[in-house]
């Protein structure tokens, strides 16, 4: 059975500054996805990751998938308090499209 | 076009009653998914469909809670006699066959049992 953590579970960042969140998967995972959440609100799709070594970019924000290691990033480039909320990583696999979820990761962006 | 959406947004109910939530995916999709989300926490699956046909119902918590999409499209998540525990919110997603299989993911509907 897939399991999915994610770390740190919390993370206060200046602005400006770069992080990355990490994210562990437990078996093979066909599928590594990325989620935005804001408080009170439904969840934002962000990255589909689909291959080894696949980096995708949108913004800010730069997402890698190493299916050797079992781990994804989620990398955060000069923070903007616009990218504070909560981010999840979520697996799955062929023949099951079910979604495996993290705890996600409360990122606070502080000015 | 149109999102998934969610109907009711918040519902409170009574421990002991029944609930109804229902779903309406993005028009054409034919994958529909239930998550269950409690307070701090990551979604959690609870069941999905193909079509009409259920798939895969393994997260769904006890023989109270029942889906359906009799029809391929809209689809109902009903709880039967309500308990406390089953306070969380109700998240939807729908998504294509093939591809990358990308769920997009309705408002949710907030459950409160008091």
């Amino acid at each position: 059975e897939l399991k999915v953590e994610q770390n740190p579970l919390f993370l206060s960042m200046q602005e400006g500054k770069n992080y990355t969140i990490y994210c562990n998967y437990s078996t093979t995972s066909d599928r590594l996805y990325w989620y935005r959440q804001d408080p009170g609100k439904s969840l934002e799709s962000l990255f589909v990751l689909l291959s080894n070594g696949a980096v995708k970019q949108e913004g800010r924000l730069m997402a890698s998938l190493d299916t050797k290691a079992r781990l994804s990033t989620l990398h955060i480039t000069a923070a903007v308090h616009d990218l504070s909320a909560t981010y999840f990583c979520a697996g799955s696999n062929f023949g099951n499209e079910k979604l495996t979820f993290g705890t996600g990761t409360r990122l606070t962006i502080i000015p | 076009g149109a999102g998934v959406s969610q109907s009711p947004r918040y519902k409170v109910a009574k421990r002991g009653q029944d609930v109804a939530l229902r779903c309406d995916p993005i028009s054409g999709h034919v994958s529909l998914f239930w998550y269950q989300q409690a307070l701090g926490q990551g979604p959690e699956f609870l069941t999905y469909f193909q079509n009409e046909a259920q798939l895969d119902k393994s997260g769904l918590p006890s023989d109270r809670f029942f889906a359906e999409r009799p029809e391929g499209s809209v689809s109902t998540l009903k709880i039967q006699r309500t308990q406390q525990e089953d306070s969380a919110v109700y998240l939807c997603a729908s998504s294509q066959l093939g591809g990358n299989y990308e769920q997009y993911f309705g408002p949710g509907t907030r459950l409160t049992v008091t």
